[in-house]
């Protein structure tokens, strides 16, 4: 069955630092959806890409699409204790009746 | 205020009883899921509704049954078949279907079974 996967699983990085996290879907992805979830909180909505070779921007944050719509990534630049969390990518089965979601990158942040 | 309500916050049950978590939401919203997290793992789909008294299973919904008989409530209930019931439930909606909106979720109820 479609998978998806997250790289890496844990991100220890100084306030100030950069960060990245990967996402790879076994399939392609009509959509890809992105959530933040603090420790002890519920997943909250980041973005969501459609087009191939999209990229997004929130302030701090860049948000890429594959060419393909099989991988995406998000990065933060210079980091903050704010952006403490897991993040996790999710897309649609290929046959559009489940929602898979990474097993998440969690971020940690050390003032 | 709108949003997603989940209750209890905590859930506490003996194995072998079946347990009914609530989600009630207020944003009007056509499609409700439910997940299950386990620790240090992703969100996994267990059963999710599009439309009124309709409803399908997602990637694990063995042991789980759900009912969807108002637009504003999805309850889930954990039966003695499931064999691992104790985790974080998450309840979310979305304004459309089809996995194409963003989810919104509610707070999560912590269920343990010993």
């Amino acid at each position: 069955g479609q998978q998806v996967m997250q790289i890496p699983q844990y991100q220890h990085v100084q306030e100030g630092e950069d960060f990245t996290t990967y996402c790879n879907s076994s399939t392609t992805l009509s959509n890809i959806q992105w959530y933040k979830q603090r420790p002890g909180g519920h997943p909250v909505f980041l973005i969501q890409l459609v087009k191939s070779g999209e990229v997004k921007k929130q302030k701090r944050l860049t948000f890429q699409f594959g060419e393909a719509k099989k991988n995406s990534s998000l990065h933060i630049t210079a980091t903050q204790t704010t952006d403490v969390g897991t993040y996790f990518c999710a897309g649609p089965a290929y046959n559009n009746n489940d929602m898979r979601f990474g097993a998440g990158t969690r971020l940690t942040v050390k003032p | 205020d709108g949003g997603i309500t989940q209750s209890p916050k905590y859930l506490f049950r003996k194995e072998g009883q079946n347990v009914t978590l609530s989600c009630e939401q207020n944003l009007n919203h056509d499609a409700m899921y439910w997940y299950r997290q386990d620790p240090g793992q992703g969100l996994r789909l267990i059963y999710y509704s599009q439309i009124v008294n309709d409803f399908q299973k997602g990637d694990i919904a063995e042991g789980y049954s759900v009912s969807r008989e108002k637009k504003e409530s999805f309850p889930l209930t954990v039966t003695s078949a499931q064999k691992n019931p104790t985790a974080f439930y998450l309840c979310a909606s979305s304004m459309g279907q089809g996995f194409l909106y963003e989810q919104y979720f509610g707070p999560g109820t912590r269920l343990t079974v010993t």
